[in-house]
């Protein structure tokens, strides 16, 4: 079975804070997602990694960024939180087919 | 712009009844699939659909996907409260197949 891990399930940060998300998957998968989810806005998309160092910004990027150094590792990184970013990050991978798509179990992240 | 829109955003049914949750686009896309969510957890995929007209089915759960591959429909037969969820669609777009989720149908069958 594909295994999607999020470093943490619940994380507390302060305003103006440096805030890392790591995700990891050990499906051998070119394609990896960082999502978030609020209650009404559904899932949108963040940032999207096709290939190591390769990185294509989605729909709400602005505040984030992200590092893909390994193919099996995908980062998001806020680089000043702040608590309009608090939510659901979800991190997914992807074979370049349309296959769809693994979760992980979330990081829920609250700002304050 | 939400490139998917979900119908019903709501729906809440007896166990036992029939239901169809309808995923619709203007655009065309490469793929579509239909994801499962309980609170708390990460989106777990159901099904992929890739050929207009297809039409696949798992268990009590029947997948389509339009004919010019805009829309899709899940349908769900005698629902059961384990299929209490959000019902997430997602089209894929693109050589790299980036994916752009619809808001979601949640779906609550009470015994």
């Amino acid at each position: 079975d594909v295994k999607v891990t999020q470093s943490s399930r619940y994380l507390v940060k302060r305003t103006g804070e440096k805030v890392f998300l790591e995700c990891v998957q050990d499906m051998d998968h070119e394609n990896m997602f960082w999502y978030r989810q609020d209650p009404g806005l559904g899932l949108r998309l963040i940032y999207f990694s096709y290939d190591v160092k390769m990185k294509e910004k989605g729909d709400i990027p602005e505040g984030y960024s992200v590092s893909r150094e390994k193919k099996e590792r995908f980062s998001l990184i806020l680089e000043s939180a702040s608590t309009n970013q608090t939510s659901m990050y979800l991190c997914a991978s992807s074979l370049t087919t349309p296959v769809g798509a693994f979760f992980g179990q979330g990081t829920r992240l609250t700002v304050v | 712009t939400q490139l998917l829109e979900q119908s019903p955003q709501f729906l809440s049914i007896q166990e036992g009844e029939n239901l169809t949750v309808y995923c619709n686009s203007s655009s065309v896309f490469s793929s579509l699939q239909w994801y499962r969510q309980e609170p708390g957890e990460g989106p777990v995929l159901l099904v992929t659909v890739v050929t207009g007209g297809e039409v696949k089915k798992l268990k009590r759960l029947t997948f389509q996907f339009g004919d010019a591959r805009k829309d899709s429909s899940l349908h769900i037969t005698a629902a059961q409260p384990g299929d209490t969820g959000l019902y997430l669609c997602a089209g894929a777009r693109g050589s790299n197949y980036k994916l752009t989720f619809g808001k979601g149908t949640l779906l609550t069958v009470n015994p």
